[in-house]
């Protein structure tokens, strides 16, 4: 597609729930990032891909959160037995390339908002 | 990580330019410096980027100074619909890429 598709928009979890976000990123695009915005003006690196490998999980949790991309299938974010504090907004964003090439710009999700209870 | 300072807010008339300033001093050569906002809680929106030499495309311009430690975004008629957050970001080269935001500029255009 020629956005990145994110599901569902809104999540509402009780605590100790599992919480499952998807991602669709742009045809093309080889790398995907997921970003956690906690509160307003501060996001989070969470982790990224090239295609179905992991290509940074620097900022991912320990615990609690995994994240894949399969070949054929949109990209997950899985948050096992929520926690009050994981409630934010989690975006995704696909970029075609990395470094210094020129089609670097990352194009971000509408983001899916985590509730939870 | 190359930090970026951007000012909390500001304010813009409309049809006015908007003079967004970042300072990035601790830049590696290598690193580009990326613009983005975030409309309302709207997912963040490429703008545009450089890496030395002054770029200009079709919403805003970028002007790097010449030893590279800050930057101005430049948009040249603001109008209501641009005000967001801004975010001056350095390019993480050395961890993946990943984008650090920090905590960006409201700006916010007026009547």
């Amino acid at each position: 597609g020629e956005e990145v598709a994110q599901t569902p928009k809104h999540l509402v979890r009780g605590e100790g729930q599992k919480a499952k976000l998807y991602c669709a990123p742009i045809k093309g695009h080889s790398y995907v990032f997921w970003y956690q915005q906690v509160l307003k003006n501060e996001f989070k690196f969470l982790i990224s891909f090239q295609n179905e490998n992991v290509f940074d999980e620097t900022g991912m949790p320990k615990e609690r959160f995994s994240a894949k991309c399969l070949p054929n299938s949109p990209c997950s974010l899985e948050i096992q037995a929520t926690k009050l504090e994981d409630s934010a907004v989690y975006f995704c964003a696909s970029s075609q390339d990395v470094g210094a090439s020129p089609n670097t710009e990352a194009f971000f999700g509408q983001g899916t908002r985590l509730t939870v209870v | 990580d190359a930090k970026t300072t951007q000012p909390p807010s500001m304010d813009c008339a409309e049809g006015r330019a908007a003079n967004l300033p970042c300072n990035h001093s601790t830049i590696s050569g290598n690193e580009y410096v990326y613009w983005y906002r975030q409309i309302h809680s709207q997912g963040p929106q490429y703008i545009i980027h450089g890496l030395k030499n002054n770029e200009t495309n079709e919403m805003a311009s970028l002007i790097i100074t010449e030893d590279r430690k800050s930057s101005t975004l430049i948009l040249p008629h603001a109008t209501l619909r641009d005000t967001a957050v801004y975010y001056c970001i350095v390019r993480v080269l050395n961890s993946g890429y990943a984008l650090n935001f920090g905590k960006g500029t409201s700006l916010l255009v007026t009547p």
